[in-house]
């Protein structure tokens, strides 16, 4: 599975957009991006995926780069049940399962 | 709410025990997921049964096994306990295996198990 690195924690402001880092330098031609997140303890929660293009959903948006090396998960308008650990992940070719790295802690302050 | 169900929501044994968790996956999801998360090792995957066939394992130790039934409930059966087992215990779904990569997984809520 390629790697992903994403900052250990970022804040962000309610009502502004959080806009989540993630460097997967490795990635393959076929391998998608998704995104995740967990609330507290909760079971993590599907965001978006993508594999070359920009995606938006009801959630979010997803922004990778041209040369797929990196990717920006936006939360356009943040609330503070956006407060959660956030998981960049890049899935291998047939991969059966997910690998969750440490994610990015975002907190949306008031 | 993701769909995918699991009991019991909290498990409190002792070391040496045995305890079976259960989880329900989203009509239609034919694969189920089996993850561990604790403390210090983060979202450890841990097997992955299609259709009730095992499809991928993980991290998974000896004592732990796992099986899919005809009705696609799966469970999760942890032997000869100890306190490093304390951990929440989540199960995905998916529509299928890994053949449509594309494909998301839904986890349930998960199960916390205490080890004392």
């Amino acid at each position: 599975d390629a790697k992903t690195t994403q900052p250990t924690s970022m804040d962000c402001a309610e009502g502004r957009a959080a806009n989540l880092p993630c460097n997967h330098s490795t990635i393959s031609g076929n391998e998608y991006v998704y995104w995740y997140r967990q609330i507290h303890s909760q079971g993590p929660q599907y965001i978006i995926h993508g594999l070359k293009n920009n995606e938006t959903n009801e959630m979010a948006s997803l922004i990778i780069t041209e040369d797929r090396k990196s990717s920006t998960l936006i939360l356009p308008h943040a609330t503070l049940r956006d407060t959660a650990v956030y998981y960049c992940i890049v899935r291998a070719p047939y991969g059966q399962n997910f690998v969750f790295g440490p994610g990015t802690r975002l907190s949306v302050l008031p | 709410d993701s769909g995918v169900t699991q009991t019991p929501k909290h498990l409190i044994t002792a070391t040496g025990q045995r305890v079976t968790l259960r989880c329900s996956p989203r009509s239609g999801d034919l694969s189920v997921y089996w993850y561990q998360q604790s403390l210090d090792q983060g979202l450890q995957f841990l097997i992955h049964y299609y259709n009730g066939e095992e499809r991928a394992k993980g991290n998974i130790l000896e004592r732990f096994s796992a099986q899919q039934f005809p009705d696609l409930h799966s469970e999760l059966n942890l032997s000869s306990l100890e306190l490093g087992d304390s951990a929440l215990y989540f199960c995905a779904s998916s529509v299928a295996a890994g053949q449509l990569q594309k494909n998301e997984q839904f986890f349930g809520p998960g199960t916390r198990l205490t080890v004392l």
